[in-house]
């Protein structure tokens, strides 16, 4: 069945490294979305696309964090360098309409040491 | 105006008891609530939604109760299993928008 994958789904790195996590939103949904869960926080909004154009990553520290989506397959968030504050669960959705059903991937637990 | 405030953070309920979840938004553009439920080690699924033109939507042992004039809305389990364990996320958008707001979730417990 049809499901947003997410990878890596763990990943624990050093402080000062680069980190890099990858999603496949679900075919034929056009709109996707990064979150990012921590316990304090609760799931934020990092950033969003729609048909693959960015239109609103005011949720990201910009100094350090990127987002794109070089296609309709794949979409990518990186962090540059990574700090130990980064540590979380970060989420990818995606939707196929306005208003609708977000469906979401299994997360990446980042761990930054 | 863009928060979505939840309440409690954590809730403990006898199995076959009533769990209750509220949440309250400032920003009346917003015309679609939904309620998110995640298991350890998942992602938000979605469970159940309205919009501000009805009072209550029911789903199986799911309902939300929505206040319009309050700007509150709520989410009643009934019966509840201890497969319901979860941490339920509400959450609001404005017609158009791409953008979900979450309420920053409460994890609920069910005792067997």
């Amino acid at each position: 069945d049809a499901r947003v994958t997410q990878t890596p789904r763990h990943k624990v790195t050093e402080m000062g490294q680069e980190v890099t996590m990858r999603c496949q939103p679900i075919l034929g949904h056009n709109t996707v979305f990064w979150y990012r869960q921590t316990m304090m926080q609760g799931l934020e909004l990092l950033a969003y696309f729609r048909n693959r154009a960015p239109l609103d990553d005011s949720g990201m520290p910009k100094d350090r964090f990127s987002a794109e989506m070089p296609d309709a397959t794949l979409a990518t968030l990186k962090i540059q360098p990574s700090e130990p504050r980064d540590s979380a669960v970060y989420f990818c959705a995606s939707r196929d309409r306005v208003p609708g059903e977000l469906f979401f991937g299994e997360g990446s637990r980042l761990t930054v040491l | 105006q863009q928060q979505v405030k939840q309440s409690p953070q954590s809730l403990i309920v006898q199995k076959g008891g009533i769990s209750i979840i509220n949440c309250a938004y400032e920003n009346t553009a917003f015309d679609y609530f939904p309620w998110y439920q995640q298991f350890p080690g998942k992602g938000p699924a979605l469970l159940i939604a309205i919009r501000p033109d009805v009072s209550e939507k029911k789903e199986g042992r799911f309902t939300i109760s929505f206040n319009k004039s309050a700007k509150q809305f709520s989410l009643h389990i009934m019966d509840s299993q201890p497969g319901d364990s979860a941490t339920y996320f509400c959450a609001a958008s404005m017609g158009g928008d791409d953008k979900i707001i979450f309420g920053k979730g409460t994890r609920l417990h069910i005792l067997p």
